[in-house]
């Protein structure tokens, strides 16, 4: 009965792959996020997606996919794999995109 | 863009004293100011949280402050325990735009 999870918990991968991270919400929120949190903590939007639809895009490199296939999913797939990609990556939810987000318990990705 | 500064990066308090945080934003229109508290190894949390038409917030131990015209907003936690021992994070959200963070602060409680 998790309200935002994320699969999987952990990742470890060498350079130059390609990997997913999966992302549900059973909140029935309309908008879903993805952010990257670097060893320093900081906390950086990546994505944001309300009712399928992509309405922020950062100034993430293109190796980074997110997508869609119904608003209760957001996954996050990346290609080419860098060493810089290890961070914490957290899929969030809010009802609509003025209102709190609600964070899924992280996947750590480490890029070897 | 909204910019968010936070203050102090690391913030040690005597067990039962109080803990302030402080955030600046330059985002006028922003409306919307969460605080998260995020534990070691798990996930940011809401703790508290206010809106542009209120001035303070408050929840038990907890409570936000909001100076719409500074454009500042404080944490305060009073009587701190060991489990407020965690990193906390402040956000501003402008209406349509997209949550921005602080740098977060590292507050650890000392017995």
């Amino acid at each position: 009965d998790t309200a935002v999870s994320q699969t999987p918990k952990y990742l470890v991968t060498q350079m130059g792959n390609d990997k997913s991270i999966k992302c549900e919400q059973n909140l029935g929120h309309d908008t879903m996020y993805w952010y990257k949190q670097d060893s320093k903590k900081f906390l950086k939007i990546m994505f944001s997606y309300n009712n399928k639809e992509l309405i922020i895009n950062e100034t993430v490199p293109n190796r980074f996919s997110p997508k869609s296939p119904d608003k209760a999913h957001l996954n996050l797939h990346i290609n080419s794999l860098e060493l810089g990609d290890s961070a914490v990556y957290f899929c969030a939810s809010s009802p609509t995109a003025n209102t709190e987000a609600f964070f899924g318990q992280g996947t750590r990705l480490t890029v070897v | 863009g909204e910019n968010v500064e936070q203050h102090p990066s690391t913030l040690s308090v005597q067990e039962g004293d109080s803990a302030v945080i402080k955030c600046t934003y330059s985002d006028s229109a922003s409306n919307y100011f969460p605080w998260y508290k995020q534990e070691l190894g798990k996930r940011p949390q809401l703790i508290i949280d206010i809106r542009s038409n209120v001035g303070e917030k408050k929840d038990q131990r907890i409570a936000v402050t909001l100076n719409k015209t500074a454009k500042h907003f404080s944490l305060h936690i009073t009587e701190t325990q060991p489990e407020d021992s965690a990193v906390y994070f402040c956000a501003a959200l402008p209406t349509g735009e997209k949550l921005t963070f602080g740098t977060g602060t590292r507050l650890t409680i000392i017995p």
